[in-house]
């Protein structure tokens, strides 16, 4: 399976923006980008996937770089809620990595009020 | 709508006991399943999945096995617990032909 690296940790300030960046220079063409997120004691939460053009939703936006060896999370106003791990995953759309999400260590954010 | 049911919640067993942890999804049909253990707080390792009745993969040789006896509904089992298969387990699920994981509530396993 390809492989993402995320920083360890993030912080940021109530009601800022949060860029959380994921590299994945292996990426191969049929993978989708994948982010979750997971708060203390809970099981991770999907927040938003893409392929190729940057996607948004009522959670976050999803900006991906043109040669797709890049990706970055956007959450346009953050809150305390927000703080979480997150994990950027690749999802195989075929052959033996269909359907499975490999997660990594991910990013702490931590959102000071 | 779909729903994802993972019981118990929290679980103390002595080592060398049985293990049963449930999982049953609600308001679809086919789902993929998915069995996954997080230890030390971070980095979930997948334990096993299911694409449909009976059909199970293994991720990595452990000492748990998992069962899938009807559709929506996923089992993992242990016939002998060590101490390392502490950790806190979850269940997913996702569409067979579609993306995104809705994760249950997990159990946090404790072997003493």
């Amino acid at each position: 399976d390809a492989k993402t690296t995320q920083p360890n940790s993030m912080e940021s300030n109530e009601e800022e923006p949060v860029h959380l960046p994921c590299n994945h220079s292996t990426i191969s063409g049929t993978d989708y980008i994948h982010w979750y997120r997971q708060l203390p004691s809970q099981g991770p939460e999907y927040v938003i996937h893409g392929l190729t053009s940057n996607v948004n939703n009522r959670m976050a936006s999803l900006a991906i770089a043109e040669d797709r060896k890049s990706s970055t999370l956007i959450l346009h106003r953050a809150t305390l809620r927000d703080a979480a791990v997150y994990y950027c995953i690749l999802r195989g759309a075929g052959g033996t990595s269909y359907g499975k999400l490999t997660f990594g260590q991910g990013t702490i954010l931590t959102v000071h009020p | 709508s779909q729903t994802i049911h993972q019981w118990p919640a929290t679980l103390v067993q002595p080592v060398g006991s049985p293990l049963s942890l449930e999982c049953t999804v609600e308001g679809t049909s086919n789902p993929n399943l998915y069995w996954y253990r997080q230890a030390a707080g971070r980095g979930l390792q997948l334990l096993f999945y299911s694409v449909g009745i009976g059909q199970i993969s293994s991720e990595v040789p452990q000492n748990l096995s998992a069962s899938r006896p009807q559709d929506r509904q996923f089992i993992l089992s242990s016939k002998k617990l060590l101490l390392s298969d502490s950790g806190f387990y979850l269940c997913a699920w996702s569409p067979f032909n579609g993306y995104g994981y809705t994760f249950g509530s997990g159990t946090r396993l404790t072997v003493v």
